[in-house]
């Protein structure tokens, strides 16, 4: 079955420090995609990274990057330098094809809360 | 200014009463999406729009119905809502066309939040 894993409810990290959110991946497609979202207690869906199957490096945006492992299936994001805007919920999420539309499964959420 | 935009931001209404959610981008995007965002549930597809003239069913569309008015708007309605209809909902955008950089990523509006009473 196709499914996202994020085994931490909640992580917390001081400012300035780094921090990797887990997320590993269950999919038998040789295409596929993964990314990751944040969401503030406000409610909006943010997308901060992209990472697809056949990607050979690990993608980068800015503090964000993706520790993607495929032979592990895990896609776990990394965020450098956290700042207290950082705190928020992070969902993993992974699209496979399905016809002509791309389905996208997410994983639970991680709470981060980043402390001063 | 947001590129997905969603309208209203935040509704009480009543079990019974139509309530439509609506939904227009500036990405040029040609695919949208109707989400509903439960606790512990995640985020669940409602319809989907590939363009004008081509809406499908997603996971639950019972209850729901949808019109794309343009390639750019895409609203949402509840015929008579429910209590459990009370959610966070999502309008998001892809790129079938130039997207493929991005896994044609889907990007989201800042969300409806509705409650029925």
């Amino acid at each position: 079955a196709q499914k996202i894993t994020q085994t931490q409810p909640g992580m917390f990290v001081q400012e300035k420090e780094a921090v990797t959110l887990d997320c590993t991946y269950d999919t038998s497609d040789q295409s596929y995609g993964l990314f990751w979202y944040k969401q503030p207690s406000s409610g909006e869906m943010i997308f901060l990274i992209y990472q697809g199957s056949y990607d050979e490096q690990n993608a980068t945006e800015g503090r964000y990057s993706l520790n993607f492992q495929k032979a592990r299936k895990s896609a776990n994001l990394v965020i450098s330098a956290s700042q207290l805007g950082d705190s928020a919920m992070y969902f993993c999420a992974m699209r496979r094809p399905m016809g002509g539309y791309n389905k996208l499964i997410f994983g639970a959420g991680t709470r981060l809360a980043v402390h001063p | 200014d947001a590129d997905v935009t969603q309208t209203p931001r935040n509704r009480i209404t009543k079990t019974g009463k139509r309530i439509m959610l609506e939904c227009s981008q500036t990405k040029g995007h040609d695919r949208m999406y109707w989400y509903r965002q439960d606790p512990g549930l995640g985020l669940r597809l409602i319809y989907y729009s590939f363009d004008v003239k081509d809406i499908n069913k997603g996971e639950i569309s019972d209850g729901y119905s949808v019109s794309r008015q343009a390639q750019a708007k895409f609203s949402l309605s509840l015929e008579s809502a429910i209590p459990n209809q009370t959610a966070l909902y999502f309008c998001a955008t892809s790129d079938s066309t130039g997207g493929a950089n991005r896994g044609n990523t889907i990007y989201f509006g800042e969300g409806s939040w509705l409650t029925v009473v």
